[in-house]
């Protein structure tokens, strides 16, 4: 079974629309997290999510929302999409303990606004 | 804010050659975690440092922490094909906040 799980793997919309996409780890973590990679391959940390809260939400357009039903499943969502979303998004999970804290990433979802 | 700056950017070699990324912070680092992301994959977690001078060995890969804990190295020796991808350094900080390095991009030319 995939640890950490995301769909859909691949995503082409077009601008102004809005997409969700999904996640669900079997982990048993309690925190989990949105990155976004663009094409220079930078990863940069979105959002993360502890017992439902949210606990980082770094300066990203308040057009991502992330939503946690239950701590085994984040997703996120996005209104009006714009041509610059367009990156490769990373779901993680990790049971954070002090000084350890290894992410377990997900497949990716290849996102392309036309 | 704080920053891990990772180089090269890229590095390209010949089968055999050695390897060899670095992270530097101007801040000390907590800890420092290594992860390698293939071709179209996702990062996966290689190996977390967290002691000064610290220094771990995965078969051809030897990972350094500096004493000042302000920089950390990956090297590989006799690199393979299969080496190839994005290596990346990151720090865990506030028990739930990650820092990741911009990545270093291999490529191995057999």
């Amino acid at each position: 079974d995939t640890a950490v799980s995301q769909t859909p793997k691949y995503l082409v919309t077009q601008m102004g629309n809005d997409k969700s996409i999904k996640c669900e780890q079997n982990l048993g973590h309690d925190t989990m997290y949105w990155y976004k990679q663009d094409s220079k391959k930078f990863l940069k940390i979105m959002f993360s999510y502890n017992n439902k809260e949210l606990i980082i939400n770094e300066t990203v357009p308040n057009r991502f929302s992330p939503k946690s039903p239950d701590k085994a499943h984040l997703n996120l969502h996005i209104n009006s999409l714009e041509l610059g979303d367009s990156a490769v998004y990373f779901c993680a999970s990790s049971q954070a303990q002090a000084g350890y804290n290894i992410q377990y990433f997900g497949a990716g979802t290849r996102l392309s606004v036309l | 804010g704080q920053q891990v700056m990772q180089i090269p950017q890229y590095q390209h070699v010949q089968e055999g050659e050695d390897f060899t990324t670095y992270c530097n912070s101007s801040t000390t680092l907590s800890n420092i975690q290594w992860y390698k992301q293939r071709p179209g994959g996702h990062p996966v977690f290689l190996i977390q440092l967290v002691k000064s001078g610290e220094v771990k060995k995965q078969k051809r890969l030897t990972f350094q922490f500096g004493e000042a804990k302000k920089n950390s190295s990956l090297h590989i020796t006799a690199t393979q094909t299969t080496d190839v991808g994005t290596y990346f350094c990151a720090e865990s900080y506030n028990n739930n906040d990650m820092r990741f390095g911009a990545g270093t991009r291999l490529t191995v030319k057999p």
